[in-house]
């Protein structure tokens, strides 16, 4: 079946940093979207990506559709502490009627 | 803003009782999902409903029923709770999956059961 993977899995930086993470997959999509999870919450939608290529930003948060459309890049500029947390991709094909989620990222932000 | 609100951040219950989980959304939208979440699995699909009285099996329906009778509520049923049902509960909707669609979750809901 169609499965995403992230990675890094987990990342430690320090406060400041600039922090890069991706999502790939096999397969082609058509929508991908990135959350944030912090602990005990749902997750919060914070980019939506519909065209190849398309880049968007969202604050310190810039994120990419990949041309192959098999790829999805999120990018935090200047970390702080309150980006702590997990970050999921998700996608979905024009095909499916429902999205497939990535096993997240997890951020820590050192002082 | 969309809001999906879960009745119940926290529940504890013992098993075989029968358990409802309820989540409503206030933007109108046709679909709605319920998802499970565990450490190590992430995000796996139950049920999800794309009109009222309409409802499919998600990847992991088993133990589990879900009822939609009016298009702003969909509710998860554990019909008799057992203790590999602990997790956290999320729900979602989304509008008919057109080209634009996003996927807006509530708080989510964490069953514990004894």
């Amino acid at each position: 079946g169609q499965q995403l993977n992230q990675s890094p899995q987990s990342m430690f930086i320090q406060e400041g940093e600039d922090v890069s993470m991706n999502c790939t997959s096999s397969s082609i999509f058509n929508t991908w979207l990135w959350y944030k999870q912090d602990p005990g919450e749902g997750p919060v939608l914070l980019i939506a990506l519909y065209k190849a290529g398309e880049l968007t930003s969202n604050g310190r948060l810039t994120a990419q559709f990949g041309i192959t459309r098999k790829d999805s890049f999120l990018n935090i500029s200047a970390s702080i502490p309150s980006d702590v947390g997990i970050y999921f991709c998700a996608a979905r094909d024009n095909y499916g009627q429902n999205f497939v989620f990535g096993p997240g990222t997890r951020l820590s932000v050192l002082p | 803003d969309v809001k999906v609100t879960q009745s119940s951040r926290y529940l504890v219950k013992r098993t075989g009782e029968k358990v409802f989980l309820e989540c409503v959304q206030d933007m109108d939208h046709e679909n709605m999902f319920w998802y499970r979440q565990d450490p190590g699995l992430g995000l796996r699909l139950i049920y999800f409903s794309y009109d009222v009285k309409m409802k499919e099996k998600g990847d992991i329906p088993e133990g589990y029923s879900v009822s939609r009778e009016k298009k702003e509520r969909f509710s998860l049923i554990l019909e008799s709770a057992s203790t590999n049902q602990t997790s956290m509960y999320l729900c979602a909707s989304s509008r008919a999956l057109l080209a634009g669609e996003k996927l807006f979750f509530g708080s989510g809901t964490q069953l514990s059961v004894l």
